[in-house]
């Protein structure tokens, strides 16, 4: 079955050091999703992204944070000045497409950032 | 603005009992509502989901019921077993046309021998 990968599973890194976490959506998916989790807590949306654009942000989506898709196999979330509370657990998501009868997003098993 | 109640937090119970878990969400245009069981240090795995057409949905153990008109939505888990033991997430589509998933506070479910 088609999975959704993330690398690294584990990253750790400086306060105020750029971090890039990277995720292989399945190969025939159109949507994209970037999640977190801080420890102990719900999944939170951050960002969806569709052709190769924005479609929707979160409030925790800051300037800090952004995303692209380098090529046509990767979706990628960099952050670009780690602070302490940023640490989480990431979990890239993806959609085959929206609307009825199509709504589920696959997940995967997500990077582990912890900010030091 | 876009939310989802989950209740309880934590819910213990008898292998063997039955364990439902309940949410709301916020607003009446939502039209999918998928059921996440995650594992400790895992992803978010789906379970079941139900579309706002259809008020009941089951698969043998676990069904998921939704009222629409409440705007509630419920997960059922019959014959309980320690496997099941895990955090639930309740999710909620909200109209935007992406597919943005909002997710409930989590229940974790113990499930004890």
């Amino acid at each position: 079955e088609p999975e959704v990968t993330q690398t690294p599973s584990h990253q750790v890194t400086q306060m105020g050091q750029e971090v890039i976490l990277r995720c292989v959506p399945i190969s025939n998916h159109l949507y994209f999703y970037w999640y977190r989790q801080i420890l102990g807590q719900k999944v939170e949306f951050l960002v969806s992204f569709y052709n190769n654009e924005i479609s929707e942000k979160s409030e925790i989506f800051d300037d800090q944070f952004s995303v692209e898709r380098p090529d046509g196999s990767n979706f990628t979330l960099k952050i670009r000045s780690t602070k302490l509370e940023d640490s989480a657990m990431y979990f890239c998501a993806s959609s085959d497409r929206t609307g009825t009868g199509n709504e589920k997003l696959f997940f995967g098993s997500g990077t582990q950032l912890s900010v030091l | 603005g876009e939310n989802v109640e989950q209740h309880p937090s934590t819910l213990s119970v008898q292998e063997g009992d039955s364990a439902v878990i309940k949410c709301t969400y916020s607003d009446s245009a939502s039209n999918y509502f998928p059921w996440y069981k995650q594992e400790l240090g895992k992803r978010p795995q789906l379970i079941i989901d139900i579309r706002s057409n259809v008020g009941e949905k089951k698969d043998q153990r676990i069904a998921v019921t939704l009222n629409k008109t409440a705007k509630h939505f419920s997960l059922h888990i019959t014959e309980t077993q320690p496997e099941d033991s895990a955090v639930y997430f309740c999710a909620a589509i909200f109209p935007g046309g992406y597919n943005k998933l909002i997710f409930g506070a989590g229940t974790r479910l113990a499930v004890h021998p």
